[in-house]
């Protein structure tokens, strides 16, 4: 079974500054996806990023980058120049064939 | 193009009552999700359809059937509701390269 651990129930960041939201994951295959969603207050699942375990560079997309360690079974995102608008819950997750099996969430803040 | 789109957006029912919850995508993925988010927990799988005329369980079927009615159109019924079964439904949707999954926006289902 696949099991994804995101430790950080809750951070605050300051306006400007980069953020690291950790997770962990363990699973036995080879081939595999890892994600990264947004939900801010308003409920819809918003898709950042993507990184497959033979991707051998690190994903990046605008001011989101994962940082993928597959030794150690982690996949960290870095929000780098945070956002108000970045105040929201963060799901890591990770795919297995079809299916998908997310962490419990962490809350990022930004503060003014 | 409107992605995927769930129907209803809200919905209170009685204990023992049913009901469909509707999923439609247009961007003619094969593969279709339905999720439920319980407060404070990630998303769970419940059912997903890897392609049109197939369905299998995810990790919390209990209590639930859906049907692949087409290509664009995946449905999740709830025979009996239970209070137990309070919570945001999402569906989704992924191309065939799986790289990611699109959401719909959710429905919030009360059972009393």
């Amino acid at each position: 079974a696949q099991k994804i651990t995101q430790t950080q129930p809750g951070m605050f960041v300051q306006e400007k500054e980069a953020v690291t939201l950790d997770c962990t994951y363990d699973t036995s295959d080879q081939s595999y996806g890892l994600f990264w969603y947004k939900q801010p207050s308003s409920g819809e699942m918003i898709f950042l990023i993507y990184q497959g375990s033979y991707d051998e560079q690190n994903a990046t997309e605008g001011r989101y980058s994962l940082n993928f360690q597959k030794a150690r079974k982690s996949a960290n995102l870095v929000i780098s120049a945070s956002q108000l608008g970045d105040s929201a819950m963060y799901f890591c997750a990770m795919r297995n064939d079809y299916k998908l099996s997310f962490g419990a969430g962490t809350t990022v803040t930004v503060r003014a | 193009n409107a992605g995927v789109t769930q129907t209803p957006k809200f919905q209170v029912l009685k204990t023992g009552q049913s009901m469909t919850l509707q999923c439609a995508q247009d961007m003619n993925h094969n593969s279709m999700y339905w999720y439920r988010q319980d407060p404070g927990m990630g998303l769970r799988l419940i059912y997903y359809s890897a392609s049109e005329g197939t369905t299998d369980k995810g990790e919390v079927p209990n209590g639930y059937n859906v049907s692949r009615l087409n290509k664009r159109e995946f449905s999740l019924r709830l025979e009996s509701a239970a209070p137990s079964q309070t919570s945001v439904y999402f569906c989704a949707s992924s191309p065939p390269t799986r790289v990611t999954q699109y959401f719909g926006p959710g429905t919030r289902l009360t059972v009393l």
